[in-house]
């Protein structure tokens, strides 16, 4: 999974403070996701991007924001860190096919605590 | 609403013998499923998939089956090896939908 980097890939910060995740790929892909875990559940999406115009809200996007910075970077903002955002993070890219999800690639994930 | 859910959280099977994960969705409106390993430390791989409109599936060592009378579905792997050890998600997409929704996860061992 080099093709999708994430940095860092810990990160503990204090409540309330700014905090950004970055994930990159070399896969030439348009789409790009975050993704949040917490332990015990499955992977819950928090913001997706099919191009550099586009962003789309997913499922627990509160609290978050999300910047695609060129077709290969995009980045997740926590404005102000809160101890409940303590979780693992992925990225994950896909290309255009038609099934999408066959081709998702994640990257190594970033572990989060906030203090 | 969306909602994937697993039956078990944990399954340990000895080296070599089968192993099947189960996994349980509730919308009806889902026309894909998938099935992603997660090794520790690491991110989701991709597995196997399958299509609504299809019961069965095989791979190398695994097969899917999807009963949409029940709305479950599963994940056999054969001869399982050490290296099978991991936590299974299953997903779905909705019809017409260009995201995932995950299960909770069940975290497979395999003892020597």
């Amino acid at each position: 999974d080099a093709d999708v980097t994430q940095t860092p890939r810990n990160r503990i910060t204090k409540t309330g403070k700014r905090i950004m995740l970055e994930c990159s790929q070399t896969k030439g892909h348009d789409r790009m996701y975050w993704y949040r875990q917490d332990p015990g559940l499955g992977l819950r999406l928090i913001y997706y991007s099919f191009d550099v115009k586009d962003i789309n809200k997913g499922e627990i996007s509160d609290g978050y924001s999300v910047s695609r910075q060129a077709q290969a970077k995009f980045s997740l903002s926590l404005e102000s860190a809160i101890p409940n955002q303590t979780a693992l993070y992925f990225c994950a890219t896909s290309g255009r096919g038609y099934r999408p999800q066959e081709t998702q690639y994640f990257g190594p994930g970033t572990r989060l605590l906030v203090l | 609403g969306e909602s994937v859910g697993l039956h078990l959280p944990t399954l340990s099977v000895q080296e070599g013998d089968n192993s099947i994960i189960n996994c349980a969705y509730s919308n009806s409106a889902s026309d894909y499923f998938i099935w992603y390993k997660q090794e520790s430390g690491k991110g989701p791989q991709f597995i196997i998939d399958i299509r609504s409109n299809m019961d069965k599936r095989q791979g190398q060592r695994v097969t899917v089956l999807l009963n949409k009378t029940v709305k479950h579905l599963s994940l056999q792997i054969a001869a399982t090896q050490p290296g099978d050890s991991a936590v299974y998600f299953c997903a779905e997409i909705l019809q017409g939908a260009q995201k995932l929704v995950f299960g909770q996860g069940t975290r497979l061992t395999i003892n020597p």
